[in-house]
């Protein structure tokens, strides 16, 4: 059964740009979690979404948005980038809400702004 | 709020047993999790504890008490392998995701 896959692995952008990144959930799980994680806070949670609806939002602001498809498969963006915002971007997939939530952690997008 | 601590570094020798604490003031309480991340690598799924008591796995342990909003994990027989990170993760109630710790650096040495 294939893992979590996010794309791209890793990235440079410059403070202004939008950024898009993206996640493809392991096979049957329709929830799918973002977090950020950075040296200093850790992983801190961004949102969280379920069959197509954002379920849960950390406490970031407007600029980092996010969406799930159909397929289950998820994006993230992040508008007008800031130097801040350089860290790594980690997918988390768990069948459901409810059970116990183990979740399923990609591989994370490094994402570095110049 | 939610706040979940634990130590930041801990140093051991290969072959010890080491004890990774965590504390957690949540607004709820339907689980924690422990995961061990590597360097570079995603976090993966060590243990889970929703009841009080200790929950064993091979070479690794961990324990849960609620009314003290404690955790710890256990690693016995460390082995250079165990060198990562080790994240304490609480889920607050039945539908939400997982609010993590800052991690705790293990460093196993000779």
């Amino acid at each position: 059964k294939a893992g979590v896959t996010q794309t791209p692995r890793y990235l440079i952008k410059t403070r202004g740009q939008q950024v898009t990144l993206s996640c493809s959930p392991i096979s049957g799980h329709r929830s799918v979690s973002w977090y950020q994680q950075t040296p200093g806070q850790g992983l801190q949670f961004l949102f969280e979404y379920f069959s197509e609806t954002q379920r849960n939002k950390g406490n970031f602001p407007g600029r980092f948005s996010g969406r799930q498809f159909s397929n289950s498969r998820s994006e993230m963006n992040v508008s007008t980038l800031e130097l801040g915002d350089s860290a790594l971007y980690l997918c988390a997939s768990r069948p459901g809400q409810g059970a116990s939530g183990e979740l399923f952690f990609g591989e994370g997008s490094r994402l570095t702004v110049l | 709020g939610q706040n979940i601590d634990q130590p930041t570094e801990m140093t051991a020798t290969e072959g010890a047993i080491v004890q990774i604490n965590c504390t957690y003031q949540t607004s709820g309480f339907n689980g924690l999790f422990w995961y061990q991340q590597h360097a570079g690598e995603a976090p993966t799924f060590l243990s889970y504890n929703v009841l009080d008591g200790l929950e064993e796995k091979g070479r690794f342990s961990s324990f849960l008490s609620r009314s003290k909003g404690y955790s710890y994990l256990l690693l016995k027989e460390l082995q250079m392998k165990d060198s990562a990170s080790y994240l304490c993760a609480v889920k607050d109630s039945g539908y939400s995701t997982l609010t993590f710790g800052k991690g705790t650096m293990l460093l196993v040495s000779p």
